[in-house]
């Protein structure tokens, strides 16, 4: 599976977008990138997906590059309630459900 | 629907003591998996199940056993508790949707071995 990279930290003020990118520069042709998040010591909830179309739900937004190198998740009206560790996973379809998590990116939303 | 339900939710062992972790899920997912996450660390991946019967080994397996007797339930045994396994224990069961895999965690359990 390609290896992400992502920022350790980000603060967002509330009420604004909150992006966070994540560089997967080995990503292969059938390699997803998923979106998960932790709020504070809860299991992680899966946020989004996507291959090479940018993506959309009641969550957030998935935008990744032309070349899939990176991408970038768009929290549109960030919340209190969206301070959390964000983690970014490439991985390819239907292998399983073995998703390595690295250490993710902590969003801190600020009021 | 209940989700992955994890029990029990606090545990705490002595070294050298054995337990069960206990597992379940109730949405018929093919797939189920265990991670660890030590403070201010990311997941890693213990073991995981394709289905009934199979098992395979992650990222860091020593120390746990796992078996997969039916698709409901997915225990994970300590043999013989150390310190080094005091840890926050979630289970995932997965589904296929929009062609991809997407996980599915239950509420964690915290480990603490003296």
């Amino acid at each position: 599976d390609a290896k992400t990279t992502q920022p350790t930290s980000m603060d967002c003020a509330e009420g604004r977008a909150a992006n966070l990118p994540c560089n997967h520069s080995t990503i292969s042709g059938n390699e997803y990138v998923y979106w998960y998040r932790q709020i504070h010591s809860q299991g992680p909830q899966y946020i989004i997906h996507g291959l090479k179309n940018n993506e959309t739900n009641e969550m957030a937004s998935l935008i990744i590059t032309e070349d899939r190198k990176s991408s970038t998740l768009i929290l549109p009206h960030a919340t209190l309630r969206d301070t959390a560790v964000y983690y970014c996973i490439v991985r390819v379809a239907g292998a399983g459900n073995q998703f390595y998590f690295g250490t993710g990116t902590s969003l801190t939303v600020i009021p | 629907n209940a989700g992955v339900t994890q029990t029990p939710k606090f545990q705490v062992l002595k070294t050298g003591q054995s337990m069960t972790l206990q597992c379940a899920q109730d949405m018929n997912h093919e797939y189920m998996s265990w991670y660890r996450q030590d403070p201010g660390m990311g997941l890693r991946l213990i073991h995981y199940s394709v289905g009934a019967g199979i098992t395979d080994q992650g990222e860091v397996p020593n120390g746990y056993n796992v078996s997969r007797s039916t698709t409901e339930d997915f225990p994970l045994r300590l043999l013989s508790a150390a310190p080094s396994q005091t840890s926050v224990y979630f289970c995932a069961s997965s589904i296929r949707h929009s062609g991809a895999n997407v996980l599915t965690f239950g509420a964690g359990s915290r480990l603490t071995v003296l």
